[in-house]
């Protein structure tokens, strides 16, 4: 059965500091990966979404940047947070019709 | 611009009566509607599905509305349980368009109280 795994749980970085946040998928290849961010107020939020190995599209102009260096590997990156990226990140895979998602990292910027 | 809608915020239930969750949507293309119950500090998790060529699907105490001529979808949850406390979102997409990428609504925290 497909299993996806997302890490840390918890973060708490300063502002301007980096962030490098992992997805991995097992079970499964060539899947569609995303990243969506939970903030306030705002429900789901697609960020980023990848069809394959260094394919990356990005859903909204942001601090954040995505990688996929392999087939089943996601990850959310930044060069210098920001007090706004504070959310709840959360990685996920498309089967046939339906997401699956990770656990969801809660990052805190202060 | 919002293409799913889920415009309460919250609702709260008594246990063992109907709760009923609203979900509007804007694009006419979405074909495939899903909702996911979230509990705080982990990820959501599928809960039921229905696609546009369906107006009901059932699945136990769960049930899914759709009126394509509205754009709404509805879930009803009969009858309701304190475990059911959740946020729940709706979602949906276009099948096999773009990336098939799901979009979905701030969500609905729902209280089911004792």
């Amino acid at each position: 059965s497909q299993t996806i795994h997302q890490w840390p749980a918890t973060l708490v970085q300063p502002v301007g500091s980096p962030l490098s946040l992992e997805c991995t998928v097992e079970g499964t290849s060539n899947p569609n990966l995303y990243w969506y961010r939970q903030a306030a107020g705002r429900g789901l939020q697609l960020l980023f979404y990848s069809v394959g190995i260094g394919q990356i599209s990005s859903e909204v102009p942001q601090n954040l940047s995505a990688s996929r260096p392999q087939d089943r590997q996601f990850i959310l990156s930044s060069k210098k947070l920001l007090l706004s990226d504070s959310g709840f990140y959360l990685c996920a895979w498309r089967g046939r019709m339906r997401a699956f998602f990770g656990q969801g990292t809660r990052l805190t910027v202060v | 611009d919002q293409q799913v809608k889920q415009n309460s915020p919250s609702l709260s239930v008594q246990e063992g009566r109907i709760s009923i969750l609203n979900c509007d949507y804007t694009n006419s293309m979405f074909d495939y509607f899903l909702w996911y119950k979230k509990y705080p500090a982990e990820g959501p998790t599928f809960l039921i599905s229905i696609s546009s060529i369906k107006d009901k699907n059932e699945d136990g105490r769960f049930t899914v509305f759709l009126n394509k001529s509205a754009k709404h979808l509805s879930l009803h949850i009969v009858p309701s349980q304190p475990g059911d406390s959740a946020v729940y979102f709706c979602a949906a997409s276009v099948y096999g368009g773009s990336q098939g990428n799901l979009i979905f609504g701030k969500g609905t925290k729902l209280s089911v109280k004792p």
